[in-house]
C-alpha cells in the first residue's frame, strides 16, 4: 500500500514559538492531503484540505493564520503551528489521497505529537 | 451539519467473545462509509462500504451498511488481545466535499486474555 511519513514524530516547544510538521507521500504523488488533529480520547477532527499548488481549504473554526499549510510539491505538505500555546498540544495526523484507483481511500501518516510548554 | 455517531464509546470483553460496534450517520451527500483501526499511532484502513458494496468481510472482521437505517456495524468474532484498539468509522462526502472524511468519536475496545 501507499506510504505516508511525518516528521517529526514528536516535538516539545516553548509557548510562543512556531513548529513545522512535514507530511510526505513516499511512493506516490498526492495532489490532495488532509490535516487532522486528535485530542486525547477523542476522534480525529479535520483541520484543512491541502491542495498542491493552491491555497488550503480550512474547516470552520480553524484559524488559517495560526495553522499555515503549504503544499508546494506533489509529495510534500507542511503544517506550521505559529505562536504555539499549550492548548495547541495535540496529536497531528496527515493523510494523502491516492490519485488513481480508489479515490475513497486515504493513507495516514504516523502522526506528530506536539507538546507546548 | 453532517454527523457520525458511534456506540458504544468503550467496550471491555474477554478473548473469544464476539463484539458488534455501531456507527450511525446523518449526512447530506453520502458517498461511502469507512472503518479504521487505530492503535498507538495513525488509523489503519479496514473497510469501505458504498451503495454498491454494502457488506465486506476479512477474516474475523466483517461490516455491513444499512442504507435505510443510515447505519453500519463492524463485527469482530473470536476476539484476540491484538484486537484492542480504537475503532473509528468515517463517512466520505460527495459533491464539493469529495474526499473529506468526517469521523465518529470512536469505540475503545479492550480485549482481556
Amino acid at each position: 500500500g501507499a506510504v505516508v511519513s511525518q516528521h517529526p514524530s514528536w516535538v516539545i516547544c516553548k509557548s510562543g514559538t512556531s513548529v513545522k510538521i512535514e507530511c510526505r507521500s513516499l511512493d506516490f504523488q498526492a495532489t490532495t492531503m488532509f490535516w487532522y488533529r486528535q485530542f486525547p480520547k477523542q476522534s480525529l477532527m479535520l483541520m484543512a484540505t491541502s491542495n498542491e499548488g493552491s491555497k488550503a481549504t480550512y474547516e470552520q473554526g480553524v484559524e488559517k493564520d495560526k495553522f499555515l499549510i503549504n503544499h508546494a510539491s506533489l509529495t510534500l505538505s507542511t503544517l506550521t503551528v505559529t505562536s504555539a500555546h499549550p492548548e495547541d498540544s495535540s496529536f497531528y495526523i496527515c493523510s494523502a489521497r491516492v490519485p488513481s484507483g480508489n479515490y475513497n481511500e486515504q493513507f495516514f501518516g504516523p502522526g506528530t505529537r506536539l507538546t507546548v510548554l | 451539519e453532517d454527523k457520525v455517531v458511534q456506540s458504544p464509546l468503550s467496550l471491555v470483553v474477554h478473548e473469544g467473545d464476539t463484539v458488534t460496534l455501531n456507527c450511525s450517520y446523518e449526512v447530506t451527500n453520502f458517498r461511502s462509509l469507512l472503518w479504521y483501526k487505530q492503535e498507538k499511532k495513525a488509523p489503519t484502513f479496514l473497510f469501505m462500504l458504498t451503495s454498491s458494496g454494502i457488506e465486506k468481510k476479512s477474516g474475523r472482521l466483517s461490516s455491513i451498511l444499512d442504507k435505510k437505517e443510515l447505519s453500519s456495524i463492524l463485527n469482530i468474532t473470536a476476539t484476540q488481545t491484538g484486537d484492542s484498539a480504537i475503532y473509528l468509522c468515517a463517512f466520505n462526502a460527495g459533491g464539493t466535499s469529495y474526499g473529506k472524511l468526517t469521523f465518529g468519536q470512536g469505540t475503545i475496545l479492550t480485549v482481556h486474555p
